[in-house]
């Protein structure tokens, strides 16, 4: 049973590009969130969602941002026009249900916006 | 004032000893703390959740948590060089959110031979 995966692991973009980091969850997981670590810091909640809804975006940025999780296929993150402070590690995490209190993290995707 | 506060250390141990790590939070609404591991360039995985108040135990972990106190810790006996590695703390509701975590902003440590 694979575990949470994330592509790429490694992203390099200049400022002004486009960024799109995929999540493929758990198989039998419904329940998908994204996180943002900055150097020195904790991770910092995105955006949760499950098959395509959107139910709390309040980590999200208002703007550049945005995520999807469509019927097929994994989760989208993409940042638009990426600026320097963008970079960061971006872990997704899924789980099985609400309830369920074992999220399950994949290994990120490392940004650098240069 | 962050809601939940981790020393980030760096804590230096060694091999064998007992290791204490701890998290205050603010917010009293937090009813599920976790404890995940991560090392260098890895993502985090779980190693301990706790409902509410009281302590667990699993080999040679235990998770304990004062509600009143608003305080959780994690011990880790016979450090071993393979525990050495960044120890964040979670924490979530019950209600909302679903598994929207609040984290700490991890204890880095390092167990020495």
């Amino acid at each position: 049973n694979a575990g949470v995966m994330q592509n790429p692991r490694h992203l390099v973009r200049r400022r002004g590009q486009e960024a799109r980091l995929r999540c493929s969850p758990m198989k039998g997981h419904s329940h998908v969130y994204w996180y943002r670590q900055l150097p020195e810091e904790g991770l910092k909640f995105m955006v949760y969602l499950q098959k395509e809804n959107i139910i709390d975006e309040s980590g999200m940025p208002k703007e550049r941002f945005s995520a999807e999780f469509p019927k097929e296929g994994p989760s989208i993150l993409r940042i638009q026009q990426v600026v320097r402070g963008d970079s960061a590690a971006y872990f997704c995490a899924s789980s099985e249900g609400v309830a369920n209190t074992e999220a399950f993290f994949g290994q990120g995707t490392r940004l650098t916006v240069v | 004032q962050k809601e939940v506060e981790q020393d980030p250390g760096p804590l230096s141990v060694p091999e064998g000893a007992i290791v204490s790590l701890n998290c205050t939070y603010s917010n009293s609404a937090f009813q599920y703390f976790m404890w995940y591991r991560q090392y260098s360039r890895k993502g985090p995985e779980l190693l301990m959740y706790t409902y509410s108040s009281g302590n667990k135990e699993d080999g040679r972990f235990t998770a304990q948590v004062d509600k009143s106190s608003k305080y959780i810790s994690l011990f880790i006996r016979d450090s071993q060089p393979s525990d050495s590695a960044t120890y964040l703390c979670a924490m979530r509701s019950v209600t909302g959110g679903g598994n929207k975590l609040t984290f700490g902003t991890g204890t880095q440590l390092k167990v020495e031979l």
